[in-house]
């Protein structure tokens, strides 16, 4: 069935350091993959989308690369900063319709250290 | 209030409780969203109402039922629930279901005892 999955559950980086969180996915047929954030106590967070004939957008600090070929996304934070500690989720939107169905993947907790 | 903004935060409710979940959204969005958040698992897409029709009923047992009287407003009312229906229920909206960026409330941490 569709699923979008992540690499590892758990990334620990310094501070200062560049953060690369990786999302795998089954859907060829879709359009847009975004990626959001999680702090505690909080909704997720959109963050930066990419257009699926696009490989590579980039945002303030962040850059998000699309590889169709093996179905993989990642999310690169440069310069990674404590407020940055959250929990991380990719999730694309199959073009089946505009039906706002948006699958997400499990996260990846990405803790700062100082 | 700004954003989405969800009540109550906290709900401790027993198998044979009724309570209802409030979401609104304070951003003149047409669609509204209901994701169930459980430990270890991915956001559960749970329902869809777009300009207060719902266009998406992710298979969800008939213990939930949603209402969207209008285009700010979204409550799940929940019977007869099981302890493992317990989870952070997140409310989200978004322009129209054409926009997959979503504006997400802060939940509502539920409890089945």
């Amino acid at each position: 069935g569709e699923s979008v999955g992540l690499h590892l559950p758990t990334l620990s980086v310094q501070e200062g350091d560049n953060s690369i969180i990786n999302c795998a996915y089954s859907n060829s047929a879709s359009d847009y993959f975004i990626w959001y954030k999680q702090e505690s106590g909080k909704g997720p967070q959109f963050i930066i989308d990419i257009r699926s004939n696009m490989d590579k957008r980039q945002g303030q600090r962040v850059t998000v690369l699309l590889n169709k070929t093996v179905k993989h996304l990642s999310l690169q934070i440069a310069a990674t900063q404590p407020g940055d500690s959250a929990v991380y989720f990719c999730a694309d939107r199959p073009t089946f319709g505009n039906t706002g169905k948006l699958i997400f993947g499990q996260g990846t907790t990405l803790q700062v250290k100082p | 209030e700004t954003g989405v903004t969800q009540t109550p935060r906290h709900l401790v409710m027993g198998m044979t409780n009724k309570k209802s979940l409030k979401c609104e959204q304070h951003l003149g969005h047409n669609a509204m969203y209901w994701y169930k958040q459980s430990a270890k698992k991915p956001l559960e897409l749970m329902f869809v109402y777009n300009f207060k029709e719902q266009t998406e009923n992710n298979s969800v047992p008939s213990r939930f039922s949603p209402e969207c009287p209008n285009s700010s407003h979204l409550f799940l009312h929940l019977h007869t629930l099981q302890p493992e229906d317990s989870a952070l229920y997140l409310c989200a909206s978004s322009s129209g279901t054409g926009s997959y960026e979503q504006y997400f409330g802060p939940g509502t941490r539920l409890t089945v005892t």
